[in-house]
């Protein structure tokens, strides 16, 4: 069974920039697996940020993109806010309409 | 409005059944999938499954296989998460979320409905 691997953590500064990635237990994240993000607050829903690799969801500010980094998608936080501090999770296309989402990432920003 | 209007909170027994409802409104229910997330406390989201509102197909998680039936209704646009022999574990957040079916992403969550099993 094809596990979708997070960072469990990661810190940033504000005002920095931090690299977040999605990979699989077993080969590469490419684009067909159509990679979107999704960032959660505790207690809310899950909003969502970026799709399709690199195309920002309506509202989501340009500060996050998305990529392909070597063999993982990437979500990128450029110019990190206090508000930036939430989970966030990949998610996957695995084809025959099965989706899996990555463990996601706890992002603390001090 | 755009939205997906969720049911209230559960509390459930063990080896009953529980069934979330999700109803759409602001849009036109059967031009999108609807998936079905749950988030156990502390823990992150898992895929539970997916119902195409155009023709009922459904597509389920295999940990959920054999448990989880996904319907819906089109005169009411509501979807309908029912889960069956319901243990502790599934004491969780079930989310409903709009299906993107072109880039295959859920772009409108539901607020989540609290499931509660316990003895």
């Amino acid at each position: 069974q094809t596990v979708v691997t997070q960072e469990p953590s990661f810190s940033v500064s504000p005002g920095g920039t931090v690299t977040l990635t999605c990979g699989l237990s077993s080969g590469s994240v490419s684009t067909s697996y159509y990679p979107s993000w999704y960032q959660q607050t505790p207690g809310q829903a899950p909003r969502t940020l970026i799709y399709s690799t690199n195309t920002r969801s309506s509202g989501v500010p340009d500060r996050f993109s998305g990529s392909i980094l070597g063999n993982k998608a990437a979500l990128t936080i450029t110019g990190a806010q206090a508000d930036d501090e939430s989970d966030y999770y990949c998610m996957l296309y695995m084809g025959s309409d099965i989706w899996v989402f990555g463990g996601g990432t706890k992002l603390t920003v001090l | 409005q755009v939205q997906l209007v969720q049911s209230g909170a559960e509390m459930k027994k063990p080896g009953a059944s529980v069934k979330v409802s999700c109803k759409a409104s602001g849009y036109t229910f059967i031009s999108y999938y609807m998936h079905w997330v749950r988030q156990a406390p502390g823990q992150g989201l898992e895929w539970m499954g997916i119902i195409n509102p155009s023709g009922g197909s459904t597509n389920y998680a295999q940990k959920f296989q054999g448990r989880v039936s996904m319907t819906r209704d089109t005169s009411t646009t509501t979807v309908y998460m029912e889960l069956s022999s319901l243990r502790s574990e599934d004491t969780a957040v079930y989310y409903c979320a709009r299906g993107d079916w072109i880039h295959y992403y859920m772009d409108l969550w539901g607020k989540g409905t609290t499931v509660t099993v316990s003895s």
